[in-house]
């Protein structure tokens, strides 16, 4: 069965700082992975994901991730945090034809 | 471009009502599904479909029912709301296609309180 955890409910970094949200998942096949982001009062949106290919992906708002098939592990980073990135991201897996698993999420928090 | 439609925004029910929550697409999606988000717990699985007359269950189905007569349309049932079916519900579309890698669209969410 598939499953998805993230490390770390609440993160808070200041604005300019790295950001790191991590995101580990287990997958009996390999998997794809995605990154969410939910703003207050809204539905989710994709940030990026990672189906096959290059294992570094980019995605909106200057977001990328790397998928490490030997730590099983999807971290996502951004190199410096803007105020507006302040909000709740969400990893999810899914195997071919499967349904998509979500992780408990990590609220960002981003200071002046 | 309207994506993914949920009605109502808010809801407030009494114990042991009934009620519909709404979602359709006119992204011709076949796949689409329900989840659940409650603090903490992340999304959470209530049923899916996989094409018109097709549903299966979620990780979280009980209370719930589907139907899917209609590509476009997969409405939510909740059958004698509880307090426990408090929550924020997000219907999707999209996905997972042939191979899995097409994400999921999401809705705004309805916001239900069981009072």
């Amino acid at each position: 069965a598939q499953s998805v955890t993230q490390l770390g409910s609440h993160v808070s970094v200041s604005e300019g700082a790295l950001v790191l949200l991590r995101c580990n998942y287990s997958s009996s096949v390999p998997p794809y992975l995605f990154w969410y982001v939910q703003y207050p009062n809204q539905g989710l949106q994709l940030l990026l994901k990672y189906t096959t290919g290059a294992t570094l992906v980019k995605g909106i708002n200057g977001f990328e991730a790397e998928f490490k098939k030997s730590e099983t592990s999807f971290h996502l980073t951004k190199p410096s945090a803007h105020m507006s990135d302040a909000a709740e991201y969400f990893c999810a897996v899914r195997n071919q034809g499967g349904k998509l698993i979500f992780g408990q999420g990590t609220e960002l928090s981003v200071k002046p | 471009n309207a994506g993914v439609t949920q009605t109502p925004k808010f809801q407030v029910l009494k114990t042991g009502q009934s009620m519909t929550l709404q979602c359709a697409q006119d992204m011709n999606h076949e796949y689409m599904s329900w989840y659940r988000q409650d603090p903490g717990m992340g999304l959470r699985l209530i049923h899916y479909s996989v094409g018109a007359g097709i549903t299966d269950q979620g990780e979280v189905p009980n209370g719930y029912n589907v139907s899917r007569s209609t590509t476009e349309d997969f409405p939510l049932r909740l059958l004698s709301a509880a307090p426990s079916q408090t929550s924020v519900y997000f219907c999707a579309s999209g996905g997972p296609g042939p191979r899995g890698d097409t994400e999921a669209f999401f809705g705004q969410g309805t916001r239900l309180t069981v009072v």
